[in-house]
């Protein structure tokens, strides 16, 4: 099975400053996706980006954007200007181009200092 | 919007007890998925169905059971209920047709097993 791995359990961060998350996989394939979840307080958790593996562009949304180094299968996350909403659990997670079910890291506890 | 909801934030059960996790989706979504989370160890797939009456296990199946009778609705079973088993149960739903769309999630059930 593939398998997710997020080396930092706990980052912090100054508001407006600059984070990275980082993220590693191990896969054989060569076309699947890449996601990145947000889960705050509240438990839902949701999508902060996506990319496709076939991409050689970084995706960006906003002040998240990412960096995909698919060689090194390397897949960071780069949260700019940070705000306090930004605090939450930030999970990683890898899905096969044709397969359904998706793999998750252990996750990263992002806190916000303002 | 996509909404996937799950029918308990918290339960609390008696070891050796069956418990039912019920959760329902209304996006005509094939894929829905149960994971659990705990600590450090992030999400961990149990099961997860592709169509209706359809299962696969995941990485930690022991203990669970699952039921899709119909395409909205995913059932978690825990035959009889231990301590081990107190944790966060997250269910979720994909797209087939979709594939580079994400997972939508519940709001999560947190069980306590005492």
């Amino acid at each position: 099975a593939q398998t997710v791995t997020q080396s930092q359990p706990e980052m912090s961060v100054q508001e407006a400053e600059t984070v990275t998350l980082s993220c590693t996989y191990d896969t054989s394939e060569s076309d699947y996706y890449l996601f990145w979840y947000k889960q705050p307080p509240s438990r839902q958790m949701i999508l902060v980006i996506r990319q496709e593996a076939y991409k050689q562009q970084n995706a960006t949304e906003n002040r998240f954007s990412v960096n995909f180094q698919k060689a090194a299968k390397s897949f960071s996350l780069k949260i700019s200007d940070s705000q306090l909403g930004d605090a939450a659990m930030y999970f990683c997670a890898y899905r096969r181009y044709n397969n359904n079910d998706m793999r998750f890291g252990a996750g990263t506890r992002l806190t916000v200092k303002p | 919007d996509v909404k996937v909801t799950q029918s308990s934030r918290y339960l609390v059960k008696r070891t050796g007890e069956k418990v039912f996790l019920e959760c329902v989706q209304d996006m005509d979504h094939e894929n829905m998925f149960w994971y659990r989370q705990d600590p450090g160890l992030g999400l961990r797939l149990i099961y997860f169905s592709y169509d209706v009456k359809m299962k696969e296990k995941g990485d930690i199946p022991e203990g669970y059971s699952v039921s899709r009778e119909k395409k909205e609705r995913f059932s978690l079973i825990l035959e009889s209920a231990s301590t081990n088993q107190t944790s966060m149960y997250l269910c979720a739903s994909s797209s087939t047709r979709l594939l580079n769309t994400e997972a939508f999630f519940g709001q999560g059930t947190r069980l306590t097993v005492v």
